[in-house]
C-alpha cells in the first residue's frame, strides 16, 4: 500500500519567506509526526499528533513554526518568516496507534534557506 | 533534559565482521527502545526494537541488548554484508509516544 508521502521533496526559499510542508500519513494511522533533521544531527522531534486529542506542540523551537492536521489525517507544517537556521530536512511519520510502536516516516522535505 | 547518547559516530568494519554500536539514556522510566537505519538518501526505515520487559531480542543477523539497570543498550549485527552500509539510529521513549534521539552513527562496510 502506499507510505507516507511529503512534498516538496526539495524547497529553497529565501530569507524572510513563509513555506508549507505537506504530509500525507498511511491511511488509518491515527499518530502523527513532525521532526526536524539537520546534516549529522539525530531527529529533532517538533510536533505530534494523535486522533483529536490536542497536540503535543512541545518540540516546536520558536512562534514562527506551526501545523496543522485536518480531519485527522493529511498535516501541513508551516514556517514563517523562515531564517537560514531553519535549512534542515523535515521528516513527518505516522504510527497505527497512540503508544510507542513503529514510525513510519516519508521520504522528507529538504528544506534550504538563502 | 532527557537525552540519548550514541557511540560511536562514525564505524567502519570489514565485511563479514561484527558491529556493535551503543546508546545511554537518562529517563529511568523509558520502556520502548526502537532502531532505525537510514540509507543515503532515504527514509529511516524501523529494523528492530525492544521494551523493557526483556533484555534481548534477535531478527535473523541483527540483534538488540537492553541493561536497565546501567540504561543502556546495543545494536549488534553480525556477519556484516555491504548493504549494512547505512547511518543507524537509537531512541528511547519518553512517556507514551515521543522519543529521544541518538545523534546517529555512520556504519561503513570496508569489502
Amino acid at each position: 500500500g502506499a507510505g507516507v508521502s511529503q512534498s516538496p521533496s526539495n524547497k529553497v526559499t529565501e530569507k524572510g519567506k513563509d513555506v508549507e510542508l505537506r504530509c500525507d500519513p498511511i491511511s488509518g494511522h491515527t499518530a502523527l509526526y513532525w521532526y526536524r533533521q539537520s546534516l549529522g544531527q539525530g531527529l529533532e522531534f517538533l510536533i505530534y499528533f494523535q486522533g483529536n486529542s490536542a497536540p503535543d506542540k512541545s518540540g516546536l523551537p520558536s512562534d514562527r513554526f506551526s501545523a496543522e492536521r485536518t480531519g485527522g489525517s493529511v498535516s501541513t507544517l508551516t514556517i514563517q518568516r523562515t531564517q537560514q537556521e531553519d535549512s534542515a530536512v523535515y521528516l513527518c511519520a505516522s504510527s497505527p496507534t497512540a503508544v510507542n510502536t513503529e514510525a513510519f516516516f516519508g521520504q522528507g522535505t529538504r528544506l534550504t534557506v538563502v | 533534559g532527557e537525552n540519548v547518547e550514541q557511540h560511536p559516530s562514525t564505524l567502519s568494519v570489514q565485511e563479514g565482521d561484527s558491529a556493535v554500536i551503543k546508546c545511554t539514556y537518562s529517563d529511568s522510566a523509558s520502556n520502548y527502545f526502537p532502531w532505525y537505519k537510514q540509507e543515503l538518501g532515504k527514509r529511516p526505515q524501523l529494523i528492530i526494537d525492544i521494551r523493557s520487559n526483556v533484555g534481548e531480542k534477535k531478527d535473523q543477523r541483527i540483534a538488540v541488548t537492553l541493561n536497565k539497570t546501567a540504561k543502556h543498550f546495543s545494536l549488534h549485527i553480525t556477519e556484516t554484508q555491504p548493504e549494512d552500509s547505512a547511518v543507524y539510529f537509537c531512541a528511547a521513549s519518553i512517556g507514551n509516544y515521543q522519543l529521544i534521539w541518538g545523534a546517529g552513527t555512520k556504519l561503513i562496510i570496508k569489502p
